[in-house]
């Protein structure tokens, strides 16, 4: 199993970013798949779940900022991501299950 | 919410010792309630899933115990290798929530 999210860099505050977790040995709509993210030197808070039913849930902090996708055709899972704000600046990780058993690399976010 | 909240913040222990890092959730996580290593620079591993059920490839001296709103992660005799930070997550309600992390080092 391999995730492999991309679609970081830097963007203004109140600027939309999408990020996207490309997924290989698994499929994203049997599974759970997750956004959780680092804020530099700061502990882990998830962001965002869809479940294999297509149901989405989010984090208070990013609730009708964010959104969570997936492409079955291409196996992705996305997070579009609007009226960024600085604390929103963090490593963005996509995840698979619910004990988190499978993790990308993360791509970076900066908002600035 | 489900706030976890995980004692200590900072373990410093030596090779052998025994740690233990203690979750406490402000209500019940069932037993939804899942364990992480992180090192610095890498992505988070899974350790313990529902509170106890061991991950096939991590070593046995890390187990997991609790229920409710009490969980325990036990290190025995600790590696330099352990060196890292651990956090817990909870399932159980959305939306999903981690502890704060507790930073283990070696002596």
């Amino acid at each position: 199993v391999h995730l492999v999210e991309s679609g970081g860099g830097l963007i203004q505050p109140g600027g939309s970013l999408r990020l996207s977790c490309a997924a290989s040995g698994l499929s994203v709509s049997n599974n759970y798949m997750s956004w959780v993210r680092q804020a530099p030197g700061k502990g882990l808070e998830w962001v965002s779940v869809i479940f294999n039913n297509g149901n989405s849930h989010y984090a208070d902090s990013v609730k009708g900022r964010f959104t969570i996708a997936r492409d079955n055709s291409k196996n992705t899972v996305s997070l579009q991501m609007n009226s960024l704000r600085d604390d929103d600046t963090a490593v963005y990780f996509c995840a698979r299950g619910t004990g988190l058993n499978f993790w990308g690399r993360g791509t970076l976010v900066i908002v600035s | 919410e489900i706030v976890l909240t995980q004692t200590p913040d900072l373990q410093s222990a030596a090779p052998k010792e025994t740690v233990t890092i203690t979750c406490r959730a402000n209500q019940s996580a069932g037993n939804s309630l899942h364990w992480y290593q992180q090192k610095p620079g890498q992505s988070p591993t899974l350790l313990i899933k529902y509170a106890s059920q061991p991950i096939s490839g991590v070593p046995a001296r890390f187990s997991g115990s609790g229920a409710g709103t009490d969980f325990t992660l036990t290190i025995t005799r600790l590696e330099a290798e352990d060196s890292a930070t651990y956090f817990c997550h909870q399932t159980k309600n959305l939306p999903w929530t981690f502890g704060q992390g507790t930073k283990v080092e070696i002596k």
